[in-house]
């Protein structure tokens, strides 16, 4: 089964810059495109980025999303950190031998 | 405004049904494919099934595969998931959510069902 794994949390100061990884099990995670999703406690998620790196509107452009082949991993970048952007955020993509949806586990972002 | 409000959750007994509603506004329910989602108490997100917008193809996820009935009225602007030999670990916050820009771009606000003796 094609899985996504995060790092379970991280942190990181205000105004600083943080990098959530996201890696693919097998296949080529280039194969299909990754989302990103935030959830912030006690609310549903929202789309930060979708196919890979594109932003919905009213995102602002601190959230960036990219892709690296070669170690099989999508990523989450977030710039100028705010203490509104402390939440969980998940990659999200499709498992097309099933068809399934994978989520990964999720990484809990820390802004202190 | 797109919107979707889950509904039906509750506390059930292992073994038991349940049948959650989702009802849509603010779009034209029958051009979208919609989904159902969970989460655990203090768990990540797991997908849980897919139906397309006519309901002529479905997907479920294999933890749920022979237990969960998925459909839709596009009548009623309603979605459903009927889920049948509940367990433990089906215990969850059930999300439907409607694509977008995204494959899970707008979400409702869940509805929590719990499992339990």
């Amino acid at each position: 089964n094609f899985m996504l794994t995060q790092p379970h949390s991280v942190s990181e100061s205000p105004g600083k810059t943080v990098t959530i990884s996201c890696t693919g099990s097998s296949g080529s995670i280039a194969s299909n495109y990754v989302q990103w999703y935030q959830q912030r406690p006690g609310s549903a998620p929202t789309t930060v980025i979708y196919e890979d790196n594109q932003r919905p509107s009213g995102v602002p452009d601190r959230f960036s999303g990219s892709i690296d082949s070669s170690s099989n991993s999508a990523s989450l970048t977030i710039s100028g950190l705010k203490t509104e952007d402390e939440a969980d955020y998940y990659c999200q993509s499709y498992d097309s031998s099933k068809p399934h949806w994978v989520f990964g586990g999720g990484t809990k972002l820390t802004v202190l | 405004q797109v919107q979707l409000v889950e509904s039906g959750g509750g506390l059930v007994k292992p073994g038991g049904s349940l049948r959650l509603s989702c009802a849509a506004s603010g779009f034209t329910f029958s051009d979208y494919y919609m989904s159902w989602i969970r989460q655990a108490p203090g768990k990540g997100l797991e997908w849980v099934s897919y139906i397309s917008s006519s309901g002529s193809t479905i997907y479920y996820a294999d933890s749920v595969k022979g237990r969960f009935t998925i459909s839709r009225d596009n009548a009623k602007n309603s979605l459903y998931l009927q889920m049948n030999s509940l367990r433990a670990e089906d215990t969850a916050v059930y999300y439907c959510a409607r694509e977008g820009a995204a494959p899970f771009g707008y979400w409702g606000q869940g509805t929590l069902v719990t499992v339990s003796s």
